[in-house]
């Protein structure tokens, strides 16, 4: 399995550009979840997932967009890049709302510099 | 709101223990768990904790949970160079919403 998987790895935005990071995964998970990472900070949840079609906004949801139109896939979007986006972007999967038998599963993360 | 608190750093020696220190505030928490972040790369699930559980042991890492201080502790044995990362603790209350709420994370620095 390849887990969770998250692109692209890097990017660098001007101001006011939009993008779109893509994030799958291909363990049939039903929750997901989008955080971001700033320099020697833990992770802040931007949006989550309970499911296809159902998205809820997180601790830091200004200036992104989700969608979640099937289990696997769960883009999130920038429409006019800021620099105080600039950041490590982490998608999760977990399975349901068990706890720690069932883990949040973390794809690599993309990094992002808007400039 | 919730909020978790770590140290940020912590060096050791090869071959020594690390103890690696969490405090929480949300009376809530249900599971807390520690991962680990490599450099360049997401986080790895090290191990987990229920909230009714007072120590869990899974070989060279040993959780201990005191539920009335809200302090949780992640000990390494034997540290090697291998373990050097960033270590976050995360907790999760029981309610509908099962995002977890990080700490800022521990750099622990492994020396030869």
């Amino acid at each position: 399995n390849a887990g969770v998987t998250q692109t692209p790895k890097f990017r660098i935005l001007k101001i006011g550009q939009s993008m779109t990071l893509q994030c799958t995964q291909d363990m049939n998970h039903n929750y997901m979840y989008w955080y971001r990472q700033d320099p020697g900070m833990g992770l802040k949840l931007i949006y989550y997932s309970v499911g296809a079609g159902i998205t809820d906004k997180g601790e830091v949801p200004n200036g992104y967009n989700v969608s979640r139109s099937t289990t696997e896939d769960f883009p999130l979007r920038l429409e006019l890049a800021a620099p105080s986006q600039t950041s490590v972007y982490f998608c999760a999967s977990s399975y349901s709302l068990g706890g720690g038998n069932q883990p949040q599963h973390f794809g690599d993360g993309t990094r992002l510099s808007i400039l | 709101g919730e909020d978790v608190e770590q140290s940020l750093f912590l060096s050791v020696r090869e071959g020594d223990s690390s103890v690696i220190n969490c405090t929480y505030t949300d009376s809530s928490s249900t599971y807390l768990y520690w991962y680990k972040q490599e450099p360049g790369a997401g986080l790895q699930l090290l191990t987990y904790i229920f909230s009714n559980m007072d120590m869990k042991q899974d070989q060279r890492l040993t959780v201990l949970l005191n539920k009335k201080d809200k302090h949780l502790s992640l000990r390494i044995a034997d540290t090697q160079t291998g373990d050097s990362a960033i270590y976050f603790c995360a907790e999760t209350p029981d309610t509908g919403r099962r995002a977890l709420t990080f700490g800022s994370g521990t750099r622990l620095q492994v020396q030869p």
